[in-house]
């Protein structure tokens, strides 16, 4: 079975500092993981994926993930938050048949 | 490209009234997803359909819903008779070739359910 837990259902960060949102994983297999990212009153949006190549994935609009086997982890980064960077974000995570499994989200609250 | 259309964008039914939500998948997307999203929560799927079979559908409440992918294209999810805890948001989504690959779903802007 798989699952994703996100610590934090709300972050918020100043405009300009590092946007940490934490994602821990399950799963039976060998995982493909990935960051999806909702605007209001939208779908979700793929900002990276990780398919067992490179651990370090760079994602759209600066964002990068890193797969920590060890630490069963995918946190999502960011050095520098931008204003437009507020929004819902999900972890999810696939095994095989390409269903996705979500986290709860995290809302990213940006303060100028 | 034209992305995943959905309609209608919203609805508002009361209690024991059906429903329906259609989806238009991009174009040459061979699996179409739908999720629930229920406020708080992740997005939970449904059913998953590769090309006009379903591949999925564990998760589906198949008292109540139902749903379709004529001619591996469009597809209809219908809710009869709808329950207060049906109240979500309703998306589709679509990839490439899905089943057992990372393909990357592209979804719609969903369709947000309130049921009264």
């Amino acid at each position: 079975a798989q699952s994703v837990t996100q610590l934090g259902s709300h972050v918020s960060v100043s405009e300009g500092a590092l946007v940490l949102l934490r994602c821990n994983y399950s799963s039976s297999v060998p995982p493909y993981l990935f960051w999806y990212v909702q605007y209001p009153n939208q779908g979700l949006q793929l900002l990276l994926k990780y398919t067992s190549a490179a651990t370090l994935v760079k994602g759209i609009n600066g964002f990068e993930a890193e797969f920590k086997k060890s630490e069963t982890s995918f946190h999502l980064t960011k050095p520098s938050a931008h204003m437009s960077d507020a929004a819902e974000y999900f972890c999810a995570v696939s095994a095989g048949a390409n269903n996705l499994f979500f986290g709860t989200g995290t809302r990213l609250t940006v303060i100028p | 490209e034209a992305g995943v259309a959905q309609s209608p964008r919203y609805k508002i039914i009361e209690k024991r009234q059906s429903v329906a939500f259609w989806c238009n998948p991009i174009s040459g997307h061979a699996t179409l997803y739908w999720y629930q999203q229920i406020l708080g929560q992740g997005p939970k799927l449904l059913i998953q359909f590769q090309n006009n079979g379903v591949v999925d559908d564990s998760q589906l409440p198949k008292d109540r819903f139902s749903a379709e992918r004529l001619k591996g294209v469009d597809s209809t999810l219908k809710i009869q008779p709808a329950k207060l805890e049906d109240s979500a948001v309703y998306l589709c989504a679509s990839s490439l070739v899905g089943g057992g690959s990372t393909d990357t779903q592209y979804f719609g802007p969903g369709t947000r359910l309130t049921v009264l």
